[in-house]
């Protein structure tokens, strides 16, 4: 199946400072690519969707300006998690869109720790 | 709005046992149905999905049918291994977003 990476896989930080995750679609190009967020055993939410080329969509209760969402190419997307606070902690997944075979293809995760 | 609703766990079987997991769905229009897996710290895997109704969907010995009557997509697999321990997520997409919405997930765990 495709691959989609996320890089860092694991991030500490202190309390104040910024994060950049980014999420890469390896073997084919990605149009749309998705940002969840997951807590211990509770199911994913969706906190935006990133198209190539425009502004993300956030969902409800999301604060844009907290995560800012790049996707400046067909294969490459970045959530800057910007000034971390420990309640930011959590388990960040991307996806992204293969429009060929018309199936989100999940990256494997990148889990942040604020101090 | 459009809703995925699975069963809730945690589910515990012993090897080579029957599995299913049940999943209903809300939707207006004729949703894409999916199943994702996730093993312990990572992240999601495509299991199987179908597009249509009465479309059956199979990978790795699980299988689940779009069933439109019932809008329903239970995942079934008839012997279970213990590497099959995983949680699994029943999710949807409809309309013009592309938007996953998923079930609130079950967890498996198949011991000896």
């Amino acid at each position: 199946g495709a691959v989609v990476s996320q890089h860092p896989s694991w991030v500490i930080c202190k309390s104040g400072t910024s994060v950049k995750i980014e999420c890469r679609s390896l073997d084919f190009q990605a149009t749309t690519m998705f940002w969840y967020r997951q807590f211990p055993k509770q199911s994913l939410m969706l906190m935006a969707t990133s198209n190539e080329g425009s502004k993300a969509t956030y969902e409800q209760g999301v604060e844009k300006d907290k995560f800012l969402i790049n996707h400046a190419s067909l294969t490459l997307s970045t959530l800057t998690v910007t000034s971390a606070h420990p309640e930011d902690s959590s388990f960040y997944i991307c996806s992204a869109r293969d429009p060929a075979r018309d199936t989100q293809y999940f990256g494997p995760g990148t889990r942040l720790t604020v101090l | 709005g459009d809703s995925v609703t699975q069963m809730e766990g945690p589910v515990t079987l012993s090897e080579e046992a029957f599995l299913t997991i049940n999943c209903t769905y809300t939707a207006t229009g004729y949703p894409s149905l999916f199943w994702y897996v996730q093993y312990p710290g990572e992240g999601l895997q495509l299991l199987l999905k179908a597009t249509k109704a009465d479309d059956k969907g199979s990978n790795k010995g699980f299988e689940a049918t779009y069933r439109k009557e019932t809008t329903s997509f239970h995942l079934e697999k008839g012997s279970v291994q213990v590497s099959d321990s995983a949680v699994y997520f029943c999710a949807l997409v409809s309309g013009g977003y592309n938007k996953l919405i998923f079930g609130a997930g079950t967890r498996l765990a198949v011991h000896p």
